[in-house]
Parts: structure tokens; C-alpha cells; sequence
């Protein structure tokens, strides 16, 4: 499975654009790659998926190049409650279901 | 609210005490998984349950014994467990095929003392 690389922390303040950025270097074709969210002491929550060009949803975006070597999690206008942890996955589209793995992740944290 | 239920919240227990984690999930899903997460670390994979066979376990010491009865259903049961035990232990659910989205429990919090 390809191995994601994360930066370990992230400061920003409220109403900035985030934008956090995830390298899976040795993605394969099948691949696809899924953000979660989480919180102190509650289990990760899911964000966004893609697998090419952008994906937007009422939380986030997701921009994947076209080599999908790495992958960009933008959060528009970010607010205090928007400080968590956020993890990069990259499993493939059949038979990944019992080998997704959880990196250290990000931790954002937005300043008032 | 995720459609995954994981009693009891938070747990104190002693080395020699037997205790039982229960998850349930709502969704219709027919994987699921347990997870432990230390404080300050990744979460790790510790079992993976996909139409009630057990198909992983990732080198889990034996005082950790998973039960899964029926595909909405996943105990983890505990026996003679240490202090580095304590930590979160997180049930997720997910469909077993295709793009998989994990849905995940709010989790226990356990202390081992």
C-alpha cells in the first residue's frame, strides 16, 4: 500500500484558507485517497475522497495533480472548532478494506 | 451521531478484571474494525472482521479477545490487561467492497490500573 507523508503540525487563524498537503509517492493506478478529521478523545470522521482533479463537498476540497502523487485538503475560511487532527489515506478501490492505514497526521490549529 | 455505538464510554479496571467493549453499528455494513490509540500516537489496526470471519489481527497480545456475532455487533474483550493498555479503543464500520469509507464510533476511553 502507498505510504502517505504529512507535515506533523499547522498553525492558522480564523476565516484563513487551509490548505494541507499529503505525499503518496508511490500511489498505484487503483488507488484512491480519503481525508478524515479528528477531534480529542472522539474517533476520526470522514471528510473527503477523491481519486483525480478536484472534489468539493459543503466541508472541503481535494485537488490531486495529475501525476496524484500527492494530494491537497483545503478547508475555506477555518474557525476555532476546525482545530483537530487530519489524516491522509490512500487504500485501493477493491480489497483495501482491511489494510487502510492511519499515519500520525496533521495537527491544525486555528488561533482566534 | 455516526451510526456506530460503542459502550461503555470510559472504563477503570484493574490487572486481574475481565471486561468487555461493546460496538454496534446501524449502518448496514458488513466490515468491521478495532482500533487503539495511545496518547499522542497514530491509531493502530488491531482487528478487522468482514462478514463475522475475523480476516486480520495484527499481532495483538492474546488479553485482547474479539467476538463479532452477527455483522452489526463486535465485542473486544479484555483479561489480565497491563497499564500500557490504557488508551482509546475505537470501533469503525465500513462496506466490506468497492470505495471504502470507514465510519467510526466515539470510542472508550480505558484505564488499566
Amino acid at each position: 500500500l502507498a505510504k502517505t507523508t504529512q507535515p506533523i503540525s499547522m498553525d492558522s487563524y480564523e476565516g484563513q484558507e487551509v490548505n494541507i498537503t499529503c505525499s503518496h509517492n508511490n500511489i498505484a493506478t487503483n488507488d484512491y485517497i480519503t481525508w478524515y478529521q479528528q477531534f480529542p478523545s472522539q474517533g476520526p470522521r470522514f471528510i473527503i475522497q477523491g481519486y483525480k482533479t478536484k472534489v468539493t463537498n459543503e466541508v472541503a476540497s481535494l485537488f490531486i495533480p495529475a501525476d496524484r502523487k500527492s494530494s491537497t485538503l483545503s478547508l475555506p475560511r477555518v474557525s476555532l472548532s476546525d482545530t483537530a487532527v487530519y489524516y491522509c489515506l490512500v487504500g485501493p478501490l477493491e480489497g483495501g478494506y482491511n489494510k487502510l492505514i492511519f499515519g500520525a497526521g496533521t495537527r491544525l490549529a486555528v488561533h482566534p | 451521531e455516526t451510526g456506530v455505538t460503542q459502550t461503555p464510554r470510559h472504563l477503570v479496571m484493574g490487572m486481574t478484571n475481565k471486561k468487555s467493549l461493546k460496538c454496534e453499528q446501524h449502518l448496514g455494513h458488513n466490515a468491521m474494525y478495532w482500533y487503539k490509540q495511545s496518547a499522542k500516537k497514530p491509531l493502530e489496526l488491531m482487528f478487522v472482521y468482514s462478514l463475522e470471519e475475523r480476516v486480520e489481527n495484527n499481532s495483538v497480545p492474546s488479553r485482547f479477545s474479539p467476538e463479532c456475532p452477527n455483522s452489526s455487533h463486535l465485542f473486544l474483550h479484555l483479561h489480565t490487561l497491563q497499564p500500557e493498555d490504557s488508551a482509546l479503543y475505537l470501533c469503525a464500520s465500513s462496506q466490506e467492497r468497492g470505495v471504502v469509507i470507514q465510519y467510526f464510533g466515539a470510542g472508550t476511553r480505558l484505564s488499566v490500573l
